[in-house]
């Protein structure tokens, strides 16, 4: 079944650093989903992309789907500690109607 | 605007009881899902709906059943719990299965 990876699974930085988590699809995906989970909350959406090698922006977040749409990346300018926590692709591939996510990257801030 | 509730925020089960873990969406949403949380692996698919009466298994189906009678309401039943099913459980809604989706608060769940 569609399995999708995330490295790394943790990243201490500080304030101040830049941060990249990366994800990667066993499958072609139809689009891609990103998540931030803070710490004891739930998932909370953040963006999505669809077309193949999209980049999107929000503030000091990057966001890029690869060409062949099996892979994606984060990448935080600057942290803050307010970016502090776990940040998750999920995306759906192939035939299925499954959200599939992946193992998810834990982001420390030290101020 | 309640979004997604699900219920009980914590609960702990002796192995072999059964119980179900409730979860209801006010934002008319067809897609419905259920998913499981452990230290490291991320978030599991355990099973979803894409419509009233339309469920299926996910990732991690055993174990645990599901039903969907209303758009409103998608409970997750463990038929004889074990303590491998200690975890935090989600329940997520969206529109359609490649849209947004919005998670409850969680479920925090102990298997002794």
């Amino acid at each position: 079944g569609q399995q999708v990876m995330q490295i790394p699974q943790y990243q201490h930085v500080q304030e101040g650093e830049d941060f990249t988590t990366y994800c990667n699809s066993s499958t072609t995906l139809s689009n891609i989903q990103w998540y931030k989970q803070r710490p004891g909350g739930h998932p909370v959406f953040l963006i999505q992309l669809v077309k193949s090698g999209e980049v999107k922006k929000q503030k000091r977040l990057t966001f890029q789907f690869g060409e062949a749409k099996k892979n994606s990346s984060l990448h935080i300018t600057a942290t803050q500690t307010t970016d502090v926590g776990t940040y998750f692709c999920a995306g759906n591939g192939g035939a299925t109607n499954k959200l599939i996510f992946g193992t998810g990257t834990l982001l420390a801030v030290q101020p | 605007n309640a979004g997604v509730t699900q219920t009980p925020k914590f609960q702990v089960l002796k192995t072999g009881q059964s119980m179900t873990l409730q979860c209801a969406q006010d934002m008319n949403h067809e897609y419905m899902s259920w998913y499981r949380q452990d230290p490291g692996m991320g978030l599991r698919l355990i099973h979803y709906s894409v419509g009233a009466g339309i469920t299926d298994q996910g990732e991690v189906p055993n174990g645990y059943n599901v039903s969907r009678s209303t758009t409103e309401d998608f409970p997750l039943r463990l038929l004889s719990a074990a303590p491998s099913q200690t975890s935090v459980y989600f329940c997520a809604s969206a529109r359609t299965w490649s849209t947004e989706a919005f998670f409850g608060q969680g479920t925090r769940l102990t298997v002794v």
